[in-house]
C-alpha cells in the first residue's frame, strides 16, 4: 500500500541542526520531495532527490535517502526562526497513466531563540 | 498569473448544499491536481488531470464529488450535498507535464461546511 510517515514533532534550538525524518513504503517512487508549509499559506517545495541519488545538498538543506530501508531524512543547518513551519515528505507515484503525490502527515518544528 | 490561484479562498456552507471551487493553474501546465488536506494530516490525493481528462480519480472519496477541467487550463472541483465531513483545504496543484520534479500549490480554499 501507499504509506508515508513522519514523526509529529520536533523542536530545536536557533542555531542548531534539525533533522526530519520519513518513512514510506513504495519501492518505485521516482522522486521524494519535502515540502514546508507556514501557518494559513500552501505548500512550498523545498527541495526533492531523485530515487537513484542518496544524497542532495541545497544550501542550508541536505536530504538523505537510504533506498533500501526506505527512509528519507532532510537537515537543516543553522537553523532559524522562520524555519519554524509543518515539513511534509511526499513520494511519487507512477503507473497506468497516473502521476501522483502521497504525504506523509507532518512534522511540526519549532525553533527555540 | 505567476503562481496557482484558488477561489474563493474561504468558503462557508450550510450542510446539504452545492459548492464550486475554483483553480487557475500557472499557465502552459499541462497537469493539475486536487488535494484536500484536514485539520493535522498531509495532503490526500483527489483527482489528477492531464490537460482536459481526469486521468486518475480514484481519491475522490464518492459519487459527491466531481471535478472538470473542459478547457485545459480552468478546473472545478464541484461537491454535492455536502456533509460537515468535507470541511478540510482544498489544494490545487499544477505541473508542466506529468512526472515533472515540482509542483505548484495554490492557497488553498478552506470550507466549512455548517
Amino acid at each position: 500500500g501507499e504509506d508515508v510517515e513522519q514523526s509529529l514533532f520536533l523542536s530545536v534550538r536557533e542555531g542548531d541542526s534539525s533533522v526530519i525524518n520519513c518513512t514510506y513504503t513504495d519501492s518505485s517512487s521516482t522522486y521524494l520531495y519535502w515540502y514546508k508549509q507556514e501557518p494559513g499559506a500552501g505548500l512550498q517545495l523545498l527541495t526533492y532527490i531523485f530515487s537513484n541519488m542518496d544524497m542532495k545538498q541545497d544550501q542550508r538543506l541536505t536530504v538523505l535517502l537510504n533506498k533500501k530501508d526506505k527512509h528519507l531524512s532532510l537537515r537543516i543547518a543553522d537553523t532559524q526562526t522562520g524555519d519554524s513551519a509543518i515539513y511534509f515528505c511526499a513520494e511519487s507515484l507512477t503507473y497506468s497513466g497516473t502521476y501522483k503525490y502521497i504525504f506523509g502527515t507532518g512534522t511540526r518544528l519549532k525553533v527555540l531563540a | 498569473g505567476a503562481g496557482v490561484s484558488q477561489t474563493p479562498s474561504n468558503k462557508v456552507t450550510e450542510k446539504g448544499k452545492y459548492v464550486e471551487l475554483r483553480c487557475d493553474p500557472i499557465s502552459g501546465h499541462t497537469a493539475l491536481y486536487w488535494y484536500r488536506q484536514s485539520l493535522g494530516q498531509g495532503p490526500e490525493f483527489l483527482i489528477y488531470f492531464q490537460g482536459t481528462g481526469a486521468a486518475d480519480d480514484s481519491g475522490l472519496p464518492n459519487d459527491r464529488f466531481f471535478a472538470v477541467r473542459p478547457e485545459g487550463s480552468v478546473s472545478t472541483l464541484k461537491i454535492q450535498r455536502t456533509e460537515r465531513g468535507d470541511s478540510a483545504v482544498y489544494l490545487c496543484a499544477s505541473s508542466f507535464d506529468r512526472g515533472h520534479t515540482e509542483a505548484f500549490f495554490g492557497q488553498g480554499t478552506r470550507l466549512t461546511v455548517v
